[in-house]
């Protein structure tokens, strides 16, 4: 059973460009947030998407934009990229309905320049 | 919006002894109140969790202490391990059409042999 994936591990990009993160939930898990998490500090949360909407939304920017595909799968888009968007981007998954225990994926590191 | 206040920043405890570490919410919607490890390098995982209507749950040597009324809940370790040595986040989520997750800044725990 394969637990929360994401693409691609390690990412450099140069200030301006725009970048797409991939994520592939847990094996029954509908339901995706994404957070990024700065050096030494603790996860903050961006949205989370359940349906193919996004449901909730933290304190970021509309430069930070998501979507969500009918297999779960989400992708977290960023554009015009700013030095400090240089972090790792976490994605979790959980059942919508049945439960709140969100399972974390290994993390996309993000370097921008 | 939520704030997540957690102390200490950091803990170094011997080996068997017990480790606490306490966090503050804001939100009195908040209803779950979940704790990860996050190992340097890795991904958070999910050691423990607790919802609004509970008062108290226990895993083998962890457990957490929540007081709805001080807005407060607990991280409570005994017989502390190396392999204990992690930072500790907590976190605070309230429900309004789908989950908002507000994380501590964390704790880095580290267990003296």
């Amino acid at each position: 059973d394969a637990g929360v994936t994401q693409s691609p591990t390690h990412l450099i990009k140069t200030r301006g460009q725009q970048v797409t993160l991939r994520c592939s939930p847990k094996s029954g898990h509908d339901t995706v947030s994404w957070y990024q998490q700065a050096l030494g500090q603790g996860p903050q949360f961006i949205f989370q998407y359940y349906e193919e909407e996004e449901r909730q939304r933290g304190n970021f920017p509309d430069r930070f934009s998501g979507h969500q595909f009918p297999n779960y799968s989400s992708e977290l888009n960023v554009n015009a990229l700013l030095l400090g968007d240089s972090a790792l981007y976490l994605c979790a998954s959980n059942e919508y309905r049945d439960s709140y225990e969100q399972y974390f994926g290994p993390g996309t590191r993000l370097t921008v320049t | 919006g939520e704030n997540v206040e957690q102390h200490p920043s950091t803990l170094s405890v011997q080996e068997g002894d017990s480790a606490v570490i306490k966090c503050t919410y804001s939100d009195s919607a908040s209803n779950y109140f979940p704790w990860y490890k996050q190992e340097l390098g890795k991904r958070p995982q999910l050691i423990i969790d607790i919802r609004s209507n509970v008062g108290e749950k226990k895993d083998q040597r962890i457990a957490v202490t929540l007081n709805k009324t001080a807005k407060h809940f607990s991280l409570h370790i005994t017989e502390t391990q190396p392999e204990d040595s992690a930072v500790y986040f907590c976190a605070a989520s309230t429900w309004n059409y789908g989950q908002n997750f507000v994380f501590g800044p964390g704790t880095r725990l580290s267990v003296l042999p």
